[in-house]
């Protein structure tokens, strides 16, 4: 079966843009899970969604949000870019908190 | 969810078995432990995880201390691919976020 796809794969940004990511999660999985990952601070959680519902949320300041529509896809949205966003972000998704978070291949992102 | 510590780097002789430490001395009951691996650039991969009784699948075997307060993933036959950062997470079972440490960055050597 298809895996968690992520797209782009790769983004470069200019500081004070915004971006959107997007997830597809694999066929039937209804949590979305996004990550951070910088090499300063390693795989940061920032928040998860079940059933287009926001369930828990990470320590990141409101310029990082997110949604999930009803197909499962979940997008997430960074507004006004600092250079300090660069990171691979990663969706995971999971049939609801049961063995196994699947990764996707995650999303490079570049501000400049 | 508990906090964990693992070795931030071990080498193994390719063919040769690599076994991966985690203490987790905090954990509590209902927590289970989780490993992950991420090969360079690509997201997190599951490996395994179990609760109190050891675990066996077609990548590897946990170990799980009597009183759960360490464990032990074991590779039996490392290969050069398996070169990667390890993570070991305590995640309980109704846990929907995973806390990743440092992790264990194992090399495999020819």
């Amino acid at each position: 079966k298809a895996g968690v796809t992520q797209t782009p794969r790769y983004l470069i940004k200019t500081r004070g843009q915004q971006v959107t990511l997007s997830c597809s999660p694999i066929s039937g999985h209804r949590s979305v899970s996004w990550y951070q990952q910088t090499p300063g601070q390693g795989l940061q959680f920032l928040f998860e969604y079940f059933s287009e519902t926001q369930r828990n949320k990470g320590n990141f300041p409101g310029r990082f949000s997110g949604r999930q529509f009803s197909n499962s896809r979940s997008e997430m949205n960074v507004s006004t870019l600092e250079l300090g966003d660069s990171a691979l972000y990663l969706c995971a998704s999971s049939p609801d908190r049961e063995d196994g978070y699947t990764f996707g291949s995650g999303t490079r992102l570049t501000v400049v | 969810d508990a906090k964990t510590t693992q070795p931030p780097s071990m080498d193994c002789a390719e063919g040769r078995a690599a076994n991966l430490p985690c203490n987790h001395s905090t954990i509590s009951g209902n927590e289970y432990v989780y490993w992950y691996r991420q090969i360079h650039s690509q997201g997190p991969q599951y490996i395994i995880h179990g609760l109190k009784n050891n675990e066996t699948n077609e990548m590897a075997s946990l170990i799980i201390t009597e009183d759960r307060k360490s464990s032990t993933l074991i590779l039996p036959h490392a290969t050069l691919r398996d070169t990667a950062v390890y993570y070991c997470i305590a995640l309980n079972n109704a846990g929907n976020m995973l806390t990743f440490g440092g992790g264990t960055r194992l090399m495999v050597k020819p």
